[in-house]
């Protein structure tokens, strides 16, 4: 089984300082991951993925989150805020049981409001 | 190239209704999956449509129901409305492994 627990249900930072929203994953298999971003009344766009390649994932808008095995976390950093950034943040697992299809397992959210 | 698209983007229903919501996935697209998102919490899997037949299902009742067209479109149809059925249904295409959401269906079930 797979899950995902977002440690930060709410962060608050100030505009141009450095953002990091935690993610910690527990899955049977190799997993696939992902930061998805929400804006209000918006459907979910995606801002990277972790799939077996690197560790470290570049996404876009200056985004970029490092997969660390031993910790099993995928914590999503921007070393500068911007005020658009503002929005709900959902940590992603996918993983593949033997003859499932990649069902994806959401995280709980982070809302990440950005100061002026 | 156009991105997901659902339809419609808010519908009101009674309890007891039954509502369809439809789905367009982006183009070369062959798989479409349906999440629950309530207020305040993550997406939760419904099912996932590819070749026409349902090819995982999330812990979701019988009341839910899909259907996927030849042309890769899809429908999530819900029968028997409870007032917990309100919320935002997103669609989510995919060709390989990433899924790429549409904007979503606001439902609310008064």
């Amino acid at each position: 089984a797979q899950s995902v627990t977002q440690l930060d249900s709410h962060v608050s930072v100030s505009e141009g300082t450095p953002v990091l929203l935690r993610c910690n994953y527990s899955s049977s298999y190799s997993p696939s991951l992902f930061w998805y971003v929400q804006h209000p009344n918006k459907g979910l766009q995606l801002l990277l993925k972790y799939t077996s390649a690197a560790t470290l994932v570049k996404g876009i808008n200056g985004f970029e989150a490092e997969f660390k095995k031993s910790e099993t976390s995928f914590h999503l950093t921007k070393p500068s805020a911007h005020m658009s950034d503002a929005a709900e943040y959902f940590c992603v697992v996918s993983d593949q049981p033997r003859g499932s299809a990649r069902q994806l397992t959401f995280g709980s959210g982070t809302q990440l409001t950005v100061l002026p | 190239d156009a991105g997901v698209t659902q339809s419609p983007t808010h519908l009101i229903k009674t309890r007891g209704q039954q509502v369809t919501l439809r789905c367009s996935p982006k183009s070369g697209h062959d798989t479409v999956s349906w999440y629950q998102q309530a207020l305040g919490q993550g997406p939760q899997f419904i099912f996932q449509y590819y070749e026409e037949e349902e090819r995982q299902r999330g812990n979701f009742p019988d009341r839910f129901s899909g259907h996927q067209f030849p042309n890769y479109s899809s429908e999530l149809n819900v029968n028997a409305l409870l007032l917990g059925d309100s919320a935002l249904y997103l669609c989510a295409s995919s060709l390989k492994e990433t899924q790429y959401f549409g904007p979503g269906t606001r439902l609310l079930v008064l």
